[in-house]
């Protein structure tokens, strides 16, 4: 099985500033990686698929990067409704989301 | 507009069984495949299963967690999704979410509970 392991688990930043999560396969995942933001009551919404590609209708301070094992998530410009839990997920193999990271304002 | 509800949840003791669905519109059913995730309280989501179109024979896919206990299936003249939950432990409480590949839309979920 790959474990896909975010870093950290939980992030306070304040609006405005520039946001990187990590997330780090145990295995090289091929860039198959995607990311989730989930808002609390809520389905996980795709704001990336293939590592760096945007979503229909996501704003543009949202970008992802990475190859191998090792990718990234980035806000630019934190926003208050950007407080969510995201998820990494890689479907290179069997499957798998991260644990999460919780975004807070601070 | 995309739309994915699920129904079939509820409460089922340990060893029972259960069948949710997922109802889909606004897209063309038959042409995309479709998985189950779900999410226990507090923690990540969890995929389970993914059946794939007529095009690719609707072959399936099962997380090894619940390979042998759950059957997905889907109904393409109904446009329905279905998950077939055998032998149901404890652990297999959470919400169940039905989302159309590549995951771009999903259900708002339906919670399971499995307890005595």
């Amino acid at each position: 099985d790959i474990q896909m392991t975010q870093s950290p688990p939980v992030l306070s930043a304040s609006v405005g500033d520039r946001v990187t999560l990590s997330c780090k396969a145990s295995q090289n995942i091929n860039k198959n990686l995607d990311w989730y933001q989930q808002k609390h009551g809520e389905a996980p919404k795709l704001l990336i698929y293939y590592t760096n590609n945007l979503q229909t209708g996501i704003p543009s301070r949202f970008s992802g990067s990475g190859s191998g094992t090792d990718y990234t998530l980035t806000i630019s410009s934190l926003q208050p409704e950007d407080v969510a839990t995201y998820y990494c997920y890689q479907y290179n193999s069997g499957p798998t989301f991260g644990a999460g990271t919780k975004l807070e304002l601070k | 507009e995309v739309k994915l509800l699920e129904s079939g949840g509820g409460l089922v003791q340990p060893g029972g069984s259960l069948r949710l669905s997922c109802a889909a519109s606004g897209f063309t059913f038959a042409d995309f495949y479709m998985s189950w995730i779900r999410q226990s309280p507090g923690k990540a989501p969890e995929w389970l299963s993914f059946i794939r179109n007529k095009a690719n024979s609707y072959t399936t896919e099962y997380n090894p967690s619940v390979k042998g206990r759950f059957t997905i299936s889907r109904d393409d003249t109904q446009n329905v999704l279905y998950l077939q939950m055998n032998t149901l432990r404890a652990e297999d409480t959470a919400i169940y979410y039905c989302a159309k590949h590549p995951f771009d839309y999903w259900g708002q979920g339906v919670m399971v509970t499995v307890s005595s």
